[in-house]
């Protein structure tokens, strides 16, 4: 049964970038996609973005980008997922979640990650 | 980008009663492309039911989905401790593949 292991917690200054790692263990990875929410505090959940390693594939909401890049080690089944120009307001913490059934995202998120907490201070 | 509107925001109930949470979206769900997930605190989310009333593996039979085109329903009977929580419904018809803002379930 396919588990996702995220990287750790990060504290980032205004204006850096952080990169979170989304790494599949137990089953495979490039056959499905890959998507990344965030959670900030007292808020709600957030899709930002997904990846279909096997395409080689991306697809942003439009509101993070210019500011996302979202990538996949196929080698390593790992996803990564950069934001850049941090700010306060992205004090968050970000999930990996994979969709399950073939290559697509029009299948709901049934695996997820630990979560990251990244703040922004 | 299609919107889902929650309701309630909050609902209070007490153990051993039924919640009937809904879900309305923006534009028509073909294929009744919608999850319901729960969120507890500290945890990730966990997937509950997917196309609108397929209840995802290891979840209890008091959890149900219904609904379809613009119109969804999560029906939580016999409540536990454990179920009270965030829940949020997520469509994945057409990016970006968004969420509601959730409803709460909380111990009356």
């Amino acid at each position: 049964q396919v588990q996702l292991v995220q990287s750790g917690a990060e504290v980032k200054k205004p204006g850096s970038s952080v990169r979170v790692s989304c790494t599949a263990s137990g089953g495979t990875f490039h056959s499905y996609a890959i998507s990344w929410v965030r959670q900030a505090p007292g808020q709600g959940l957030e899709w930002m973005g997904g990846i279909i390693p096997t395409r080689h594939t991306t697809d942003v909401a439009e509101r993070f980008r210019g500011r996302v890049t979202i990538t996949a080690d196929e080698s390593t089944s790992t996803a990564f997922m950069s934001l850049s120009s941090l700010r306060y307001e992205d004090t968050a913490v970000y999930f990996c979640a994979r969709h399950g059934d073939y290559p697509t995202y029009h299948s709901a998120m049934d695996v997820w990650g630990q979560g990251t907490a990244v703040t922004v201070s | 980008e299609i919107v889902l509107a929650q309701s309630p925001g909050t609902l209070s109930l007490s153990p051993g009663e039924s919640a009937t949470l809904s879900c309305r979206a923006s534009q028509t769900l073909t294929k009744n492309y919608l999850a319901w997930f729960q969120l507890r605190p500290g945890q990730a989310p966990r997937l509950l039911i997917y196309d609108a009333s397929s209840r995802a593996t290891g979840v209890p039979d008091r959890f149900s989905g219904s609904g379809s085109g613009t119109d969804f329903t999560l029906t939580i009977s016999r409540l536990q401790p454990e179920d009270f929580a965030m829940y949020y419904c997520q469509q994945y018809h057409t990016s970006p593949w968004t969420f509601g803002q959730g409803t709460k379930v909380e111990i009356k």
